[in-house]
């Protein structure tokens, strides 16, 4: 079952701070959170495991909550090059692997 | 460098015409994936393969057909029964369950 993201869009200015949640109704091993700039492929940005710790990615980090069956990406001092659409993806386990719908990010100058 | 080379780029089909888009990697990795993007959409799994010679459908199967013959080499042909094949494909690789997707650049299909 796809994990349900939030908000579905959001728009920043250049040094603005943001929040982007998954949530999962289903137990989770793993969430991995990639990035998509328009017309191009989805790159990853980082990995949150059962039991990890939170990760981070220059001004970027994410935080995995296992009894919420949730996780979520922190975008810090927005950067223009940071605009995109993000994607979680969730790992049930056995090749048990889903994407969210993505949240589109814009950030303004 | 190692990667994920997709061909070709864009890729138009007559009604009634199957095409196939290729997917070839040199990362050594084993499992190998197609996704669909439809605009403003997520990635819906057409198929996955974890090994050479092995692969299952996904969530979008119908109308697609795939071979895994070679460990690189994962192509995907759109048969002349999926009737909206108008999307962008993609094509992933990881080293197996739960590890990062790796992607190509994608193929852009049309219909003429």
């Amino acid at each position: 079952q796809q994990p349900v993201q939030s908000p579905q869009a959001v728009i920043l200015r250049e040094g603005e701070d943001a929040v982007i949640n998954c949530s999962s109704s289903k137990a989770l091993y793993s969430v991995h959170w990639y990035r998509q700039k328009h017309g191009e492929a989805p790159v990853f940005l980082m990995i949150l495991l059962k039991g990890g710790e939170q990760k981070g990615h220059e001004k970027i980090s994410a935080s995995f909550n296992e009894k919420k069956q949730q996780s979520s990406l922190y975008l810090t001092a927005s950067q223009l090059s940071y605009s995109g659409t993000y994607f979680c993806g969730t790992d049930h386990g056995g090749q048990n692997f889903v994407f969210g719908p993505g949240t589109r990010l814009s950030v303004l100058p | 460098d190692g990667g994920i080379t997709q061909s070709p780029k864009y890729l138009f089909r007559k009604e009634g015409q199957n095409v196939t888009l290729s997917c070839e990697q040199n990362l050594n990795h084993d499992a190998m994936y197609w996704y669909r993007q439809d605009p403003g959409q997520g990635l819906r799994l057409i198929y996955y393969s974890q090994i050479v010679n092995d692969f299952q459908k996904g969530d979008i199967a119908e109308g697609y057909s795939v071979s895994r013959e070679k460990k690189e080499s994962f192509p995907l042909t759109v048969t002349s029964a999926q009737k909206n094949p108008t999307a962008f494909y993609l094509c992933a690789s990881n080293r197996g369950e739960g590890q990062p997707q790796h992607f190509g650049d994608g193929t852009r299909l049309s219909i003429l």
